[in-house]
């Protein structure tokens, strides 16, 4: 099946600083990715869907100048948290669709941030 | 009311149980329904995946979709240790690969 890759898998942070996640597909081009956010025992949160060559979209909540998101290539999306605050901590998850069954997505392993 | 509810568990089964675990939601318009599996600290990977009403089996697994009652359900049968997990359903509403609306997920513990 189709592997994503996200790196780094966890990052320890000071509050006020920005980190960079990034979401690679591996072995397929994904032209739209997807960022979840998950808190300890909640479930998966849409935050935003990153479209390559355009701007990403938000979802209702999601501050967009704190997370900021760049589809750089047809393999490759980023999400910058920026500024972060302890609040931020969680672990975030991309996704991309696959090339079959149309509703299918990838998921790559996760990020746990945690904001001191 | 959240669009889908799932008990978080955790649920602790013995070696062999057979397993159900459910969600119910409340949006008519979701046509597809998955069933992802979550290790700790890993990424969910889709199990099954169901549009109709009905019944589909995949080796120990069966996912079971109920629309008029807007009940969903995925049985392990012969379950195993490495079945310990937290299981996600996932639904949306077709057409919009993004928007998957996922449950808490259930906790599940296979004692050997």
């Amino acid at each position: 099946g189709a592997v994503v890759s996200q790196h780094p898998s966890w990052v320890i942070c000071k509050s006020g600083t920005s980190v960079k996640i990034e979401c690679r597909s591996l072995d397929f081009q994904a032209t739209t990715m997807f960022w979840y956010r998950q808190f300890p025992k909640q479930s998966l949160m849409l935050m935003a869907t990153s479209n390559e060559g355009s701007k990403a979209t938000y979802e209702q909540g999601v501050e967009k100048d704190k997370f900021l998101i760049n589809h750089a290539s047809l393999t490759l999306s980023t999400l910058t948290v920026t500024s972060a605050h302890p609040e931020d901590s969680s672990f975030y998850i991309c996704s991309a669709p696959g090339q079959g069954f149309s509703n299918e997505q990838f998921f790559g392993p996760g990020t746990r941030l945690t904001v001191l | 009311q959240k669009e889908v509810e799932q008990d978080p568990g955790p649920l602790s089964v013995p070696e062999g149980a057979i397993v159900s675990l459910n969600c119910t939601y409340s949006n008519s318009a979701f046509q597809y329904f998955m069933w992802y599996r979550q290790y700790s600290r890993k990424g969910p990977e889709l199990l099954m995946y169901t549009y109709s009403s009905g019944n589909k089996e995949d080796g120990r697994f069966t996912a079971q979709v109920d629309k008029s009652s807007k009940y969903i359900s995925l049985f392990i049968r012969d379950s195993q240790p490495s079945d310990s997990a937290t299981y996600l359903c996932a639904m949306n509403y077709g057409g919009s690969q993004g928007n998957l609306i996922f449950g808490k997920g259930t906790k599940l513990s296979v004692k050997p």
